[in-house]
């Protein structure tokens, strides 16, 4: 069974940082891409960050570009996505998502909330 | 970067009935694959996404064959032959052909009337 298991979302400041994880477990971690994808308190599904399977493809939505940074952990079964330079709208509950073909979003855990407020 | 929009917005539908959705992209999702990358989620309140339906009209496992999903070019539909109570929750289409970045539609809130 594909399992997604996020963590790491918390209260942070204005300008702060944060670094979120996702555990994989039911599939071929390691050949699989993986992507990031949050959701605005009461709105809408945002993609994020994608990473290929071996990290030589990295991608990111204009809202985050510069601030967020995608990584992965293939001997760990782990996703990283490290956030910088918080601001207020970046609030959101925020998922890992992968499938085994294009667009990979076959699967998605429970996510993580991250509140960034003062 | 592709706008995905759907209509309606809010869906009341009568329990047993049909109900219908539609997703339009602005620009063709036909790949030069051959393949048109236009996938349906459904997120039933406090739960994560889940995918329903694949390049258009496939429909994962474990997927009701109640739900189905036709179109091609710009113009898709998402179909539920006779809603459930089950099926109340957001339903979002989303373009997987022209990225990045991946985008999804705004969201139908189907509610029960």
């Amino acid at each position: 069974e594909v399992k997604l298991v996020e963590s790491g979302g918390g209260l942070v400041q204005p300008g702060g940082s944060l670094r979120l994880s996702c555990a994989a477990s039911g599939f071929p971690f390691n050949t699989y891409t993986m992507n990031w994808v949050r959701q605005a308190p009461g709105k809408g599904l945002e993609w994020i960050s994608y990473i290929s399977a071996g990290s030589s493809s990295i991608q990111y939505a204009d809202s985050v570009k510069g601030r967020f940074t995608i990584s992965r952990d293939n001997t760990k079964n782990s996703l990283f996505l490290h956030l910088s330079s918080l601001r207020a709208e970046d609030t959101a509950v925020y998922y890992c998502a992968t499938g085994s073909a294009w667009p990979h979003f076959d699967y998605w855990g429970q996510g993580t909330l991250v509140t960034v407020s003062s | 970067e592709v706008v995905m929009t759907q209509s309606p917005l809010s869906l009341p539908v009568t329990l047993g009935q049909p109900a219908s959705i539609s997703c339009r992209s602005s620009k063709s999702l036909l790949h030069s694959d051959g393949n048109t990358y236009l996938s349906w989620f459904q997120q039933r309140p406090g739960q994560s996404p889940r995918r329903l339906i694949y390049k258009v009209s496939n429909r994962d496992s474990g997927v009701p064959d109640r739900f189905s999903g036709s179109g091609s070019g710009t113009d898709f539909t998402l179909r539920i032959s006779r809603v459930e109570a089950e099926d109340v929750g957001v339903y979002y289409c989303m373009q997987g052909t022209h990225w990045p970045p991946f985008t999804f539609g705004p969201g139908t809130t189907v509610e029960i009337k």
